[in-house]
């Protein structure tokens, strides 16, 4: 079945440091990509995507590529803010078949000014 | 407007009441969704709408019942919940491709916080 691997948390960063959160995924087929972030009692917010293989997705400063040979979509950004504290969620949709989305565990980004 | 709105932001509920949760969107998105969300976890689908249809329920228990009463609006309806279902609540939607399959990305709402007591 499909799964989405994400790096434990929490991570903690200083302000203007750079970010990688880790995230591999197992699907069959060429599944899309996603990361979504939470920021505290809220709901979830589409940060970028990318649809096929070596496709960048970016948004906000932050940037992922779809590498299909790692099965990843690593997400980075080059100098992170206090604003960008939140949860972070990689996750895939399918190409075929059911196109709901399955969501790695989550990564809680801390940022300290 | 790329917005979903959900109402109430808050709820309280005792085991015997019965509530309802409203969703909104304004997108034309044909698909919408049902998520149940735990702390420090990610979503958990319950259910999903195509078309104003119910294409997936996840094995939900019966006391959360889903209605779709037009293309902009989806409703959890909620009898008889267990302390257990306290969770937030997420409502989503996403466009549906010409060959009648979801596309990929979907776009939440905030969210009803919802206490059983």
């Amino acid at each position: 079945g499909n799964s989405v691997t994400q790096m434990e948390g929490p991570v903690t960063l200083s302000e203007e440091a750079f970010l990688t959160i880790n995230c591999t995924y197992t699907a069959t087929g060429y599944p899309s990509l996603f990361w979504y972030v939470q920021y505290p009692g809220e709901g979830l917010q589409l940060l970028l995507k990318a649809t096929k293989a070596d496709d960048k997705g970016s948004n906000k400063g932050f940037e992922a590529t779809y590498r299909k040979e790692t099965t990843s979509f690593h997400l980075e950004k080059g100098s992170v803010q206090v604003s960008d504290s939140a949860v972070y969620f990689c996750a895939l949709s399918r190409d075929t078949g059911r196109r709901a989305l399955t969501f790695g565990s989550g990564t809680r980004l801390q940022v300290q000014p | 407007d790329t917005e979903v709105t959900q109402t109430p932001k808050h709820l309280v509920m005792g085991m015997t009441n019965k509530k309802s949760l409203k969703c909104e969107q304004h997108m034309g998105h044909r698909a919408m969704y049902w998520y149940k969300q735990k702390a420090k976890k990610p979503p958990e689908l319950m259910f999903v709408y195509s078309y104003e249809k119910l294409s997936i329920n996840e094995s939900v228990p019966s006391r959360f019942s889903p209605e779709c009463p037009n293309s902009s609006l989806l409703n959890l309806h909620l009898h008889a919940l267990q302390p257990e279902d306290s969770a937030l609540y997420l409502c989503a939607s996403s466009p549906i491709a010409n060959s009648g399959r979801a596309t990929y990305e979907q776009y939440f709402g905030p969210g009803t916080r919802l206490t059983v007591t």
